[in-house]
């Protein structure tokens, strides 16, 4: 399997404009996550999603950001208008959540991440 | 309620001393146990994961974790660091929650190794 695959690797854009950030998750895998990284907050839990249902979007910070999964192979961040504090890397993970909890199915295996610059 | 706690923020070895990370956690239900490295600029790797086969576990690069239920920690260490082993390092647990699942993410430490 070719991993989780992120779109941008790099993305350097104007304040205002939109940004979309795209994931292709292992395949099978039933969760999807999105987290956000930045030197002075760490690492933060944006949104995710099981079987493609937004479960939990209260890691979200304002109305600005956006996240779909129209199916189980695609997931998309959208932050529009982008302004310079949203800079960051945004890394998308997936995983597969069976059986019991110690089965060991359940490994949260990350993509590259997409450095966001906002000027 | 799942937490997880990285007691150390900093961490500094010389190379070819042994390595402790420490990691405590806190769940309701029998958890999930993972440790993560992140070299600079790099993406989150597994570094290993806990089952219920066996409280020690082994990982990549020589690294090892062991579960202590009765101290709720799961510490990372490797017996003599390497300098390619600088890098920040995560603990996670895992666990369902109201029907779904959650990882929760210490804050991470940072280990430099020393030359």
């Amino acid at each position: 399997d070719a991993g989780v695959i992120q779109s941008p690797r790099h993305e350097v854009t104007e304040m205002g404009q939109e940004v979309t950030l795209r994931c292709k998750p292992i395949s099978g895998h039933d969760y999807l996550f999105w987290y956000r990284q930045t030197m002075m907050r760490g690492l933060e839990l944006l949104i995710y999603f099981n079987n493609n249902v937004p479960i939990d979007d209260s890691g979200m910070p304002e109305d600005r950001f956006s996240a779909k999964m129209p199916n189980a192979s695609f997931s998309t961040l959208k932050i529009q208008p982008s302004e310079p504090r949203d800079s960051a890397v945004y890394f998308c993970a997936s995983s597969l959540i069976r059986g019991t909890p110690l089965s060991g199915a359940n490994v949260l295996t990350f993509g590259a991440g997409s450095r966001l610059t906002v000027l | 309620a799942q937490s997880v706690t990285q007691l150390d923020s900093h961490v500094s070895v010389s190379e070819g001393t042994p390595v402790l990370l420490r990691c405590n956690y806190s769940s309701s239900y029998s958890p999930s146990l993972f440790w993560y490295v992140q070299h600079p600029n790099k993406g989150l790797q597994l570094l290993l994961k806990y089952t219920s086969a066996a409280t020690l576990v082994k990982g990549i690069n020589g690294f090892e974790a062991e579960f202590k239920k009765s101290e709720t920690s799961f510490h990372l260490t490797k017996p003599s660091a390497h300098m390619s082993d600088a890098a920040e390092y995560f603990c996670v647990v895992s666990a369902p929650t109201s029907g779904t699942y959650k990882y929760i993410f210490g804050t991470g430490t940072r280990l430099k190794v020393l030359a």
